[in-house]
């Protein structure tokens, strides 16, 4: 079945170091492909999504570029704040029928001053 | 607009006990679904509904019931807790099951 994997965490970083976070897929067809973030104490929000392959999907300086070829939606930002401290979760969602997100088990992210 | 909500934010139960996890949306989406999520797990799918009156089984779906005689309503019932349902429960909902979804705040179950 479908599924999504990302690196095991926790990934601690100092404030304005580059961040990755891997993220690759299984699935048929051609999924979409989500990066959201939960902060501390809250529900998830979408942080940017890619449709369809080599799209780039962007929002508040992080990039994620779909690529079918690998099979990844790696998760990118040039220079981390101590406000990106967050649990990070790749989701895939297959365009086709009623069928659910799937989420990958999320990677937590601290980001030190 | 409120988006999606969840009542009650934390909620002690003790075994055997019966309870129901309120969600709401007033977004007009036609499409909601339940998480449990528990540490080193991620989000697993409980139920989901892609509209009023129509409900289907997620991941892990034993141990809750799901109705939806609304299309803004989604609440999940747990009939005879148990401790392994000691999770924090995400509603989420979309326009449409593709869409993007949005979540709750969520709410913290502890079962003793």
């Amino acid at each position: 079945g479908d599924s999504v994997t990302q690196m095991e965490g926790p990934v601690t970083l100092s404030e304005e170091a580059f961040l990755t976070i891997n993220c690759t897929y299984t699935a048929t067809g051609y999924p979409s492909l989500f990066w959201y973030v939960q902060y501390p104490g809250e529900g998830l929000q979408l942080l940017l999504k890619a449709t369809k392959a080599d799209d780039k999907g962007s929002n508040k300086g992080f990039e994620a570029t779909y690529r079918k070829e690998t099979t990844s939606f790696h998760l990118e930002k040039g220079s981390v704040q101590v406000s990106d401290s967050a649990v990070y979760f790749c989701a895939l969602n297959r365009n086709s029928g009623n069928t659910p997100l799937v989420f990958g088990k999320g990677t937590r992210l601290s980001v030190i001053a | 607009n409120a988006g999606v909500t969840q009542t009650p934010k934390f909620q002690v139960l003790k075994t055997g006990q019966s309870m129901t996890l309120q969600c709401a949306q007033d977004m007009n989406h036609e499409y909601m679904s339940w998480y449990r999520q528990d540490p080193g797990m991620g989000l697993r799918l409980i139920h989901y509904s892609v509209g009023a009156g129509i409900t289907d089984q997620g991941e892990v779906p034993n141990g809750y019931n799901v109705s939806r005689s609304t299309t803004e309503d989604f609440p999940l019932r747990l009939l005879s807790a148990a401790p392994s349902q000691t999770s924090v429960y995400f509603c989420a909902s979309s326009l449409q099951d593709q869409e993007t979804q949005y979540f709750g705040p969520g709410t913290r179950l502890l079962v003793l």
